[in-house]
């Protein structure tokens, strides 16, 4: 699986928009962008994930280049339960096998502030 | 999306022992995974387990200390053996959604040894 880069840590002010950044510059073509986060010590919650079109759900939005070598997960109202540890992933999905493991960096720790 | 259940949910032992850590998931699936988190980590994949064949595990990780049952597609178990405080950690279990290939975490058991 292609490594990504993430910053450390981001603060975000509650109500506002939280955009994380994600550099995954040696991305394969059949490499899918999936994003999860980690509440204090609770198991990674799913968030969203994408080939190359952006996507959009309940929870967030995803906006990845045209060139797929970067990616931004987009909390558009944060709020404080959204303080976090977010994971940008990539990884092929449909197969099966230890070619379907997630490798897990070192994370986004955001904080959202009142 | 799967629902996924661990037990026990935490645990303290003491060192030289085992325990044995249950999932269980509400769907079949063909994949499930183990993790582990230690203090202040990000998670570590410790093996892969399909139904019907042995685990897959990855390096560092050994059958004899982690051992693991795939009696059916709804349940796995992880054992961790003969422990000592090293294993301290929250262990997690995923699996893989048969439809759409997006890996599910359960909430973990978080194990302190003594």
């Amino acid at each position: 699986d292609a490594k990504t880069t993430q910053p450390p840590s981001m603060d975000c002010a509650e109500g506002r928009a939280a955009n994380l950044p994600c550099n995954h510059s040696t991305i394969s073509g059949n490499e899918y962008v999936y994003w999860y986060r980690q509440i204090h010590s609770q198991g990674p919650q799913y968030i969203i994930h994408g080939l190359k079109n952006n996507e959009t759900n309940e929870m967030a939005s995803l906006i990845i280049t045209e060139d797929r070598k970067s990616s931004t997960l987009i909390l558009p109202h944060a709020t404080l339960r959204d303080t976090a540890v977010y994971y940008c992933i990539v990884r092929v999905a449909g197969l099966t096998g230890t070619a379907s493991k997630l490798t897990f960096g070192t994370g986004t720790r955001l904080q959202v502030t009142l | 999306s799967a629902v996924i259940s661990q037990k026990p949910s935490r645990d303290i032992c003491q060192r030289g022992t085992s325990l044995t850590i249950q999932c269980q998931v509400d769907s079949q699936v063909t994949m499930m995974f183990w993790y582990r988190q230690q203090p202040g980590q990000s998670l570590t994949l410790i093996a892969t387990a399909n139904q019907g064949s042995e685990a897959t595990y990855e390096s560092g990780f050994v059958i004899d200390k982690f051992p693991i049952s795939r009696p059916n597609l709804t349940f796995s178990t992880l054992t961790v053996s003969n422990m000592s405080p090293e294993d301290s950690s929250i262990y997690l279990c995923s699996v893989e959604d048969n439809r759409d290939w997006t890996q599910y975490f359960g909430p973990g058991t978080r194990l302190l040894v003594l």
